[in-house]
């Protein structure tokens, strides 16, 4: 079955980088998108970006560019989310996402990782 | 960047009532880029109708998605205890994907 499991929590100090990852099993991974979202305690879900599994090409939502990288590496099928100088207002899980090519919804997410950045 | 909003914020229903929740964009959205995703406390979204209308594998036919252009509608039939959550609606446009703000479904 498809799974998407990701890292676990992490606190960070303003200023710092996180890298989150995503490993995914059960399906063909090269044959997808990794979408990542994230969601600040108690409010909605907020789009960061993509990265194609086959071609590691990227599209980041322009809030996010230049504080952003997504990665992959197809031999251990993981996705990675970097961000770096970390804020307080960047609290938050952070989903990985699929959707496969030609399709415009997401149909499996991980369980989401909790990243607090607090002094 | 097309914005989506969601009406109401919160709806407050008994269960076995109909529940009607409402996602309109600034611009049109075609069809098959607008799609629905239901989050529990605790849990990770999943995937409820796409293409505005289709319905994910594992829910019921109490839920249905229609609507096109720039207004949206999630409706819940008649309403289950496991229904209460918020539920989210999502389009793609210009490269770029967007949520409304969420509606939640809460016990009356």
């Amino acid at each position: 079955q498809v799974q998407l499991v990701q890292s676990g929590a992490e606190v960070k100090k303003p200023g710092a980088s996180v890298k989150v990852s995503c490993k995914a099993s059960g399906y063909t991974f090269t044959g997808y998108y990794m979408h990542w979202v994230r969601q600040a305690p108690g409010q909605g879900l907020e789009w960061m970006g993509r990265i194609n599994l086959q071609s590691g090409g990227t599209n980041y939502a322009q809030k996010f560019q230049g504080s952003v990288t997504m990665t992959r590496d197809t031999s251990t099928r993981t996705a990675y989310l970097e961000m770096s100088g970390l804020r307080s207002d960047d609290t938050a899980v952070y989903y990985c996402a699929r959707r496969f090519s030609g399709q415009y919804y997401f149909d499996y997410w991980g369980q989401g990782t909790l990243v607090t950045v607090s002094s | 960047e097309i914005v989506l909003t969601q009406s109401p914020g919160t709806l407050s229903l008994s269960p076995g009532e109909r529940a009607t929740l409402s996602c309109r964009a600034s611009q049109s959205v075609r069809t098959s880029f607008l799609a629905w995703y239901q989050q529990k406390p605790g849990q990770a979204p999943r995937l409820l109708i796409y293409g505005a209308s289709s319905r994910a594998t594992g829910f019921p036919d109490r839920f249905s998605g229609s609507g096109s252009g720039t207004d949206f509608t999630l409706t819940i039939s008649r309403l289950e205890p496991e229904d209460f959550a918020v539920y989210y609606c999502q389009q793609f446009g210009s490269s770029q994907w967007t949520f409304g703000q969420g509606t939640k479904v809460e016990i009356k």
